[in-house]
C-alpha cells in the first residue's frame, strides 16, 4: 500500500533560521513526489514535482530534494511570509492509476 | 494557475439532506478529484474522474457518489449528510499522467 509519512508535525523557527522538512514515502515504483503549499483556508499551491532520486528542485528559498525512500524540503533563511503547512503527495505506478497520496502536512511557523 | 471553481464556498446542511457540490474548470484537464481534508488525516481521495462519464472509487467514498457529464464539471453528492461528512472538500484537476495537480480554494461543508 503507497504510504507518506511527514515530519515534523508542527516546526517554529526564528526568521533566518534554516531547517528542513522530511517526507518519507513507500511507493510500489514512484511515478512522482510532489510539494505543496497550504495555507489557511485555501486550497494547496503546487511548489515542486520530482521523479527520480538524486534531483533537485529550487524556487526562491525553497530547495527540494529526493531520494529512493524519503524528499526534504529544505527552507534556506526563511522569512515570515514562509509560513503555511506543506504538504506532500506520491503517485505510485502500480496503482494504475494517476491518484495522488497526500501526507498529513507539516505546518510552519516562522518568527519575525 | 488552473481556473478552478468550487461552489459553494461554505454550506450547512442539517442531517439526512442531500448535499451536492460542484467543481468547474476551464483547463479542458482530462482528470478531476475530490478530496475530503481532516485534521490529523490531511488530504484523503474520494472519488475522481479520469474522463466524461468514467469515475471511481477513492480509500473514503463511503456515503458519497459523484458524476460526470461533461469535462469541465464533477458533481460530488452526499446522498444523506451524516454529521462525519462534516469537512472541507477540495477539487483537484490535472492534465496528463504523472504531473501536478492543481486545487480549488475548497468547499467548508457543516452538516448539523
Amino acid at each position: 500500500e503507497d504510504q507518506v509519512t511527514q515530519s515534523p508535525e508542527a516546526l517554529r523557527l526564528q526568521e533566518g533560521e534554516s531547517s528542513s522538512l522530511n517526507c518519507s514515502y513507500t511507493v510500489s515504483g514512484l511515478r512522482g513526489l510532489f510539494w505543496y503549499r497550504q495555507d489557511p483556508g485555501k486550497g494547496p499551491e503546487f511548489l515542486f514535482t520530482l521523479y527520480s532520486a538524486g534531483e533537485e528542485k529550487e524556487k526562491e528559498r525553497l530547495k527540494a530534494t529526493l531520494t529512493k525512500k524519503e524528499s526534504f524540503l529544505h527552507i534556506t533563511a526563511p522569512k515570515p511570509e514562509d509560513s503555511a503547512t506543506y504538504l506532500c503527495a506520491v503517485q505510485g505506478a502500480l496503482s494504475g492509476t494517476y491518484k495522488y497520496i497526500f501526507g498529513t502536512g507539516t505546518r510552519l511557523k516562522v518568527l519575525a | 494557475d488552473a481556473g478552478i471553481t468550487q461552489s459553494p464556498r461554505h454550506k450547512v446542511t442539517e442531517t439526512g439532506t442531500p448535499v451536492t457540490l460542484r467543481c468547474h474548470q476551464t483547463e479542458n484537464h482530462r482528470y478531476m478529484y475530490w478530496y475530503r481534508q481532516d485534521p490529523g488525516h490531511g488530504l484523503r481521495l474520494i472519488h475522481y474522474s479520469y474522463g466524461v462519464k468514467d469515475t471511481d472509487k477513492g480509500e473514503v467514498s463511503d456515503g458519497y457518489s459523484v458524476s460526470r457529464s461533461k469535462t469541465e464539471d464533477f458533481l460530488l453528492t452526499l446522498e444523506s449528510a451524516t454529521s462525519s461528512q462534516t469537512s472541507v472538500y477540495f477539487c483537484a484537476t490535472h492534465s496528463m499522467g504523472n504531473t501536478e495537480a492543481f486545487f480549488g480554494q475548497g468547499t467548508r461543508l457543516t452538516v448539523v
